[in-house]
């Protein structure tokens, strides 16, 4: 069975913190995508990054950086310094792997709700 | 530009009423999808199109219809809903080859649907 985990249902931080929202999943299969999606309170989602099982590198775009650790099965995100507009609904996602019919259905976790105050 | 629009932007029905909810990319990508989206919920896929065919339902019931008249236009037709089915409903497309998964999803900003 395929699963996201995102234990953190909210998180409230104070501007110009750094904050890490935590991703576990489960998958039996070599191959596979996974996401990360920011929800802001306009409803729309928008991509942030997708990595491909077999890429363990780390990346940082700006002030956000991924940690993708296989051994854990985690993917983790880290905002640093965070800002006011940061404030968002953050979900982060598994693609089954290719060639197996796959629909194109992302598997979700539940959702880490941020709050960044002032 | 990866923007998908999608119209209207807020909706209110009655449960005999029949709307269409509307979505349209530019990207050339040949994926699109219907999500649906309650209040502190992950979406849920409901539909897949890949090249303008119908490729997955999420056993969603007949009082959603589904129609992809091209690549760019994805539509979703709606009759005698109940109050159950008021939610955020997602329009979302993506390059689409065998391996759809592989790709990510660019959604549009929704329609916000109250069925009353």
């Amino acid at each position: 069975a395929q699963k996201v985990t995102q234990a953190q249902t909210e998180i409230s931080v104070v501007e110009k913190e750094d904050v890490t929202l935590d991703c576990v999943y489960e998958t039996r299969d070599t191959t596979y995508y996974l996401f990360w999606y920011k929800q802001p309170p306009s409803g729309e989602l928008v991509f942030l990054i997708r990595r491909n099982s077999f890429d363990e590198q780390n990346e940082i775009s700006g002030r956000y950086s991924w940690n993708f650790q296989k051994s854990t099965s985690s993917f983790n995100f880290t905002i640093t310094a965070s800002q006011v507009v940061d404030s968002a609904v953050y979900f982060c996602a598994l693609s089954p792997p290719l060639g197996s019919g796959n629909t194109g259905k992302l598997i979700f976790g539940q959702g880490t709700t941020l709050q960044v105050k002032p | 530009d990866t923007e998908v629009t999608q119209t209207p932007k807020h909706l209110v029905m009655g449960m005999t009423n029949k709307k269409s909810l509307k979505c349209e990319q530019h990207m050339g990508h040949r994926a699109m999808y219907w999500y649906k989206q309650k209040a502190k919920k992950p979406p849920e896929l409901m539909f897949v199109y890949s090249y303008e065919k119908l490729s997955i339902n999420e056993s969603v019931p007949s009082r959603f219809s589904p129609e992809c008249p091209n690549s760019s236009l994805l539509n979703l037709h709606l009759h005698a809903l109940q109050p159950e089915d008021s939610a955020l409903y997602l329009c979302a497309s993506s390059q689409g080859t065998i391996s759809l998964g592989a790709y990510e999803q660019y959604f549009g900003p929704g329609t916000r649907l109250t069925v009353t």
